[in-house]
């Protein structure tokens, strides 16, 4: 089976702009979650899609947001960039059953300027 | 103080060695617990899954995990220079889907 894939890989913004991600989860896959990887605070959860809908929620602003597709293929998208957005965006994905293995993506890293 | 402590190290052992990395918890809800590596620009591999107490190998690694101290281990035997990289403990509740991470071990193996 393929892996998760995330596009793009990296990806220079500048402030006040805006950001939108794509993960593709492995196939059979119906959940996708997002996490915020950055030196200072390690990784970090942001939300989870099941099945089109969002199940859980960080601790992030609503200017961080996504959705998910019939497809399982998920989007995020981060309004108004700031500079402390620079980070790693990764994707993880899992068959969304109370089994909670959860495979990663390589990640899109972002960097606002 | 954060929900999942981990040493962020870092960690230098020579070739062969055993390496021991550890996270304490705080959240007696957690009953699944991971240990990913990561190496440098890429995402988190998953080594080790754990449901509860108990011990689980899978050959070179071995995942402890002790609910009573709110502790978990993993234990690398003949490490290899190829294991140098940074190791995540993550854990979560039952039927959710959100990992909560340690800090990471930056750990490096000598030839």
């Amino acid at each position: 089976k393929a892996g998760v894939t995330q596009t793009p890989r990296y990806l220079i913004k500048t402030r006040g702009q805006q950001v939108t991600l794509s993960c593709s989860p492995i196939s059979g896959h119906r959940s996708v979650s997002w996490y915020q990887q950055t030196p200072g605070q390690g990784l970090q959860f942001l939300f989870e899609y099941f099945s089109e809908t969002q199940r859980n929620k960080g601790n992030f602003p609503g200017r961080f947001s996504g959705r998910q597709f019939s497809n399982s293929r998920s989007e995020m998208n981060v309004s108004t960039l700031e500079l402390g957005d620079s980070a790693l965006y990764l994707c993880a994905s899992s068959e969304g059953s109370s089994y909670n293995e959860q495979f990663f993506g390589p990640g899109t890293r972002l960097t606002v300027l | 103080q954060k929900e999942v402590e981990q040493d962020p190290g870092p960690l230098s052992v020579p070739e062969g060695a055993i390496v021991s990395l550890n996270c304490t918890y705080s959240n007696s809800a957690f009953q699944y617990f991971m240990w990913y590596r990561q190496y440098s620009r890429k995402g988190p591999e998953l080594l080790m899954y754990t449901y509860s107490s108990g011990n689980k190998e899978d050959g070179r690694f071995t995942a402890q995990v002790d609910k009573s101290s709110k502790y978990i281990s993993l234990f690398i035997r003949d490490s290899q220079p190829s294991d140098s990289a940074t190791y995540l403990c993550a854990m979560t509740t039952q039927g959710a889907q959100k990992l909560v991470f340690g800090q990471g071990t930056r750990l490096t193996i000598n030839p």
